[in-house]
């Protein structure tokens, strides 16, 4: 099973600040990561695909860049919306498994 | 547009069989693999299973023995079973698309998840 770890875990930002996340694989999983969005009681929105992909409708201050095993979301100009918890997922093999969470408070 | 709308019985004491089913509307049924994920109170994701239209399923080893997964094309939709529960089996359950991307399969689209409860 492919592990994925986070940092930070939590991190407490003020508006138009940047944020980066990083995710790292326990093993090579070429492109196969995205990110995930998750607000509290709401489902998991896609955000970024297959490393760097954006996905429509996304705003463009989300970016995301990386291969094999370390990986980057970054969110420029942080706006009040973006406080949510913040999810890793590879699809490189199975089981499919997530990094625990990146929490984002907003300040 | 793509719309999961999934439903199922949210109180179950131990031992009891967890039932879900997850009904697709908007784009095809065929040429995905429909998937269970779930998140436990305050925790993170883990993926349960997935099963495609024609019927092939994949399921997390740490769940395999428990976990069935079934699908109706007749009605555009995909069910889960997850025998013997336990409180450890408390959770949010979201149903999921995965699309097609390169080399490799997307969760792309996602049901609006069911709390499920186990207590005696």
């Amino acid at each position: 099973e492919i592990v994925l770890t986070q940092s930070p875990d939590f991190q407490s930002v003020t508006p138009k600040q940047k944020v980066t996340i990083t995710c790292r694989a326990s093993q090579s999983i070429g492109s196969s990561l995205h990110w995930y969005q998750q607000k509290p009681d709401q489902s998991p929105k896609l955000l970024m695909k297959y490393g760097s992909q954006p996905i429509s409708g996304v705003p463009s201050r989300f970016s995301g860049s990386g291969s094999g095993t370390a990986f980057t979301l970054t969110i420029d100009s942080l706006e009040a919306e973006d406080a949510a918890t913040y999810y890793c997922h590879q699809s490189s093999s199975l089981p499919l498994t997530f990094g625990q969470g990146t929490k984002l408070e907003i300040k | 547009q793509v719309h999961l709308q999934q439903w199922g019985a949210g109180l179950l004491k131990p031992s009891e069989t967890l039932s879900l089913t997850c009904a697709v509307y908007g784009g095809t049924f065929n040429d995905y693999y429909w998937s269970w994920i779930r998140q436990p109170p305050g925790r993170g994701l883990e993926w349960v299973g997935e099963i495609s239209h024609s019927g092939n399923t994949n399921y997390n080893p740490s769940l395999k023995s428990r976990v069935s997964m079934s699908v109706d094309t007749s009605k555009n939709q995909f069910s889960l079973n997850l025998n013997s529960v336990t409180a450890a089996d408390t959770a949010v359950y979201y149903c999921a698309r995965r699309d097609r991307y390169a080399d490799t399969w997307i969760l792309s689209y996602w049901g609006q998840g069911t709390p499920v409860t186990v207590s005696s």
